[in-house]
Formats: structure tokens, C-alpha cells, sequence
């Protein structure tokens, strides 16, 4: 089955700094990757996804790269704001390969310092 | 559009004691998935419904777990004869095969502490 990692387990940046997390995975049928926040007692929140058949995807401060060749992607957050923080996962699924359960690292828990 | 509910929120039990929680889909999502998040690690996935139909479950769910999606609506998750080890946050999400049905979208989660 699927296997993803997830580095760091933490990050603390400074406000205004940029925080970046990555991820690897393992199935190379792999094809949706999708980023989720959890806030403290919340439930997790799609934030941004990408697709294999792109390499790059950003909406506002946050972006998305995907290396499909070394099986990695990752998380780019720009001009870091308090309410950015929170823990972030990673995510992988193989849609369209009869399979329907995401796979999930074990999360980057993001503080950023005002 | 007011998202995945799930309740009760948080639910504390005595061990052997049996549990549900029930999950309300988004409109119209007719995918359903329950996972689970135990403290400091992703959720792990346990089930998924497509309607009614139970597509797909996870070595996780013992056959002291079972769940239900009658009429293809909302969804419930029973834990029999529950140990400590279940203590974990119980969360459910949903999706539309209208597009791009791999956008899964999750609820506040149900808190089960075991004592």
C-alpha cells in the first residue's frame, strides 16, 4: 500500500518568513495530493491540492510543487501570518485505480512567531 | 452549503460499553468516508461508501466496528464492547462523483475517550 512521509514534524518561522514542508510517497500510482490544516480540536481543511499531470499550483500565499520522478511534493507557505499556524498533513490517493482512501503523513506542526 | 456535521462532538465512555456517532454528508456528496486520528498522527482510513453501497474497509475495522449509510444519507459508526485502545478522534468526510470526487472534505470529528 501507500506510504507517505512527511518532514519536518515541526517548523517555527518568524511572521513574514516563508515555511515549506515535504513529502514523499511511495505508489507510484499516485496521482491527487492534496494539503490539509487542523486547527486545535477542528477538523482537517483542504487548502490546496495538485493533480500528477501538473507540476506547480498557487493560490495566493500558499503553492504546491510536485515532483512526480522523485515521488516528492511539497508545501510552500510565503509571507507567514499567526493564523497560519497550525498542523498541516499531506496526503496521496491512486484515484481512479479502484482505490478511495487517502493516504496521510504525520503532519508538520507550523508555529509562526509575531 | 453547511458542511460535514458529526456528532456528538465529544462522546466518554466506560470500557466494554458500546458507541455510535452519526455523520451528516454534505448535500448531495454521495461519498462517504470515515477515518480515524489518533493524537499525533494523520487519520487512517476505515471505511467508504459510495450511496449506500460499502465499497471499500481497512484492516483497522475490527468486527467490533461497524457502519451504516441507510438510504445513502447520513452515516453511522458503531464501536461494540469498546477498549481503551479506541480512544481517538473519529472524523468523517465527504465527496461528490461530480467532477473531481477525490476532494474529500471533513467534519469536526467525534472525540471518544475510553476509560
Amino acid at each position: 500500500g501507500e506510504n507517505v512521509e512527511q518532514h519536518p514534524s515541526t517548523l517555527s518561522v518568524q511572521e513574514g518568513d516563508s515555511a515549506v514542508i515535504k513529502c514523499t510517497y511511495s505508489d507510484s500510482a499516485s496521482n491527487y495530493f492534496p494539503w490539509y490544516k487542523q486547527e486545535l480540536g477542528k477538523g482537517p481543511q483542504l487548502i490546496i491540492d495538485i493533480r500528477s499531470n501538473v507540476g506547480e499550483k498557487k493560490d495566493q500565499r500558499i503553492a504546491v510543487t510536485l515532483n512526480k520522478t522523485a515521488k516528492h511534493f511539497s508545501l510552500h507557505i510565503t509571507e507567514t501570518q499567526p493564523e497560519d499556524s497550525a498542523v498541516y498533513f499531506c496526503a496521496a490517493i491512486a484515484s481512479g485505480a479502484g482505490s478511495y482512501q487517502l493516504t496521510f503523513g504525520k503532519g508538520t506542526k507550523l508555529s509562526v512567531i509575531p | 452549503d453547511t458542511g460535514v456535521s458529526q456528532n456528538p462532538r465529544h462522546k466518554i465512555t466506560k470500557r466494554g460499553q458500546n458507541v455510535t456517532f452519526r455523520c451528516d454528508p454534505i448535500s448531495e456528496h454521495n461519498r462517504l468516508y470515515w477515518y480515524r486520528q489518533t493524537l499525533g498522527q494523520g487519520p487512517e482510513f476505515l471505511t467508504y461508501f459510495q450511496n449506500e453501497a460499502q465499497l471499500e474497509k481497512s484492516r483497522l475495522l475490527s468486527d467490533r466496528f461497524s457502519a451504516e449509510r441507510p438510504k445513502g444519507s447520513f452515516s453511522t459508526l458503531e464501536i461494540q464492547r469498546t477498549e481503551q485502545g479506541d480512544s481517538a478522534m473519529y472524523l468523517c468526510a465527504s465527496s461528490s462523483d461530480r467532477g473531481r470526487w477525490d476532494e474529500q472534505y471533513f467534519g469536526p470529528g467525534t472525540r471518544l475517550t475510553v476509560t
